[in-house]
């Protein structure tokens, strides 16, 4: 089956710096890539997420990028602020696939420092 | 719709006791997940039901651990009996498609002492 690795497990930044959180994908057939956002206390919410067939897709200042020669894809935020500050999930899988359930990665707690 | 619902949202309980938790999808997703999370482990999918047929149980813990699903808008899972280690936050999701989105309730805080 599929296995998502996600890397840093924590990450701190200013206020106003970039983060960039990368996930790794086991399964080549994979197409599917969606990104939770979990704030302390409250359900994961998806955030963003894209399709094998789009390198890149931005919405505000959240963009999430996809190689799919390496099998990876990583969320970057800019601009961060307080709010951003959440554990954030990775996922992956095959749309369309009867039997291919999204896997997701560890998490990422991102810490915003004011 | 009003999303995904869960109840009840706690739940403090003795070890050895019997502990229901129970959800609501979305009307129309024909996938539901139990999820449970904790620090230590991360967010560990436990099973998952298409049209109310448990399709993969294999994350199911141990026989204390069950789920069933009687009709498309409500399912539970159960533990009996509890231990302390069962102490964690339970999500429940659904989603259109299995691959595709899912969308989590607000989840039930289980604590067994």
């Amino acid at each position: 089956g599929e296995n998502v690795e996600q890397h840093p497990s924590t990450l701190s930044v200013q206020e106003g710096d970039s983060a960039v959180i990368k996930c790794t994908y086991s399964d080549s057939a994979s197409n599917y890539f969606p990104w939770y956002k979990q704030e302390l206390g409250k359900r994961p919410q998806l955030i963003i997420d894209i399709r094998s067939n789009v390198g890149e897709k931005k919405d505000q200042r959240i963009a999430v990028t996809l190689n799919k020669t390496a099998k990876h894809f990583s969320l970057h935020i800019t601009e961060t602020q307080p709010e951003d500050s959440a554990v954030y999930f990775c996922a992956a899988s095959i749309v369309g696939g009867s039997n291919y359930k999204l896997t997701f990665g560890k998490g990422t707690l991102l810490t915003v420092n004011p | 719709d009003a999303g995904v619902i869960q109840s009840p949202r706690h739940e403090v309980t003795e070890m050895g006791q019997e502990v229901t938790l129970r959800c609501k999808p979305i009307s129309g997703h024909d996938y539901l997940f139990w999820y449970r999370q904790t620090m230590m482990r991360g967010l560990e999918l436990l099973i998952y039901f298409n049209n109310n047929v448990p399709i993969d149980d294999s994350g199911m813990p141990e026989d204390r651990f069950s789920a069933k699903m009687p009709n498309a808008s409500f399912s539970t899972l159960k533990i009996q009996p509890s231990e302390p280690r069962d102490s964690a936050v339970y999500f429940c999701a659904s989603s259109l498609l299995l691959s595709y989105e899912q969308y989590f309730g607000p989840g039930t805080r289980l604590t067994v002492t």
